[in-house]
């Protein structure tokens, strides 16, 4: 596609209820990353795969997050037994290796 | 570690009028710096990068940044500002030669423009 593409834009779940946030990279993109911004912050880096290998998964918060990109292409985040304190947008990135990261418009979550 | 440190949340400016946002950053290594402008419920658009080279980098819209090392700082500067420029502003870093590339963003500058 011509962007990278997030679905849902907005995802309201109960505390505790399972989730999964969507992201299509750029075609041909072997770069993506996934970040976590809470209202007011700047994006904080959750994890990054090249291909189908998660090389970094070191900002995921606790284990209730994984990240999977099976096919090296889309992406999915999960998160299990949301808490309040994951409400956030959450944003994915992809790029060629070692270039300029574009950002897709995120996904919105709140945890009700 | 790195950190990006962005000193003021909020920027208010009358059109036409020049800005500066200013952004420091600390590491103890090489790294790229970067600037991108958020709109409301938009993702990050890259407004410009710096990488090596000349330390005047200049982007998209009109802006312009200074890369400063002895003073580890990377402000970001437009001469004549519009209302179309009322966003959020992210100073970034990444490793100078990572192996992920992952950036490390500041706390943000909204930048205000008022008619």
């Amino acid at each position: 596609g011509a962007g990278v593409s997030q679905s849902p834009r907005y995802k309201v779940a109960k505390r505790g209820q399972d989730v999964a946030l969507r992201c299509d990279p750029i075609s041909g993109h072997v770069s993506l990353f996934w970040y976590q911004q809470a209202l007011g912050q700047g994006p904080e880096f959750l994890t990054y795969f090249q291909n189908e290998a998660q090389l970094d998964k070191s900002g995921l918060p606790s284990d209730r997050f994984f990240a999977e990109r099976p096919e090296g292409s889309v992406s999915t985040l999960k998160i299990q037994r949301t808490q309040q304190e994951d409400s956030a947008v959450y944003l994915c990135a992809s790029s060629l290796a070692g270039s300029e990261a574009f950002f897709g418009q995120g996904t919105r979550l709140t945890v009700v | 570690a790195q950190s990006v440190t962005q000193l003021d949340s909020q920027v208010p400016v009358f059109e036409e009028a020049p800005v500066e946002l200013r952004c420091n950053y600390s590491s103890s290594v090489s790294v790229y710096l970067f600037w991108y402008v958020q709109y409301p419920n938009q993702g990050l658009q890259l407004l410009l990068k710096y990488l090596s080279g000349s330390t005047l980098v200049k982007g998209i819209n009109g802006f312009e940044a200074e890369f400063n090392k002895s003073q580890t700082s990377f402000h970001l500067r437009k001469p004549s500002v519009h209302i179309s420029d009322t966003a959020e502003y992210f100073c970034a870093v990444s490793l100078y030669g990572g192996a992920t590339n992952k950036l490390i963003f500041g706390t943000g500058t909204l930048l205000a423009v008022q008619p």
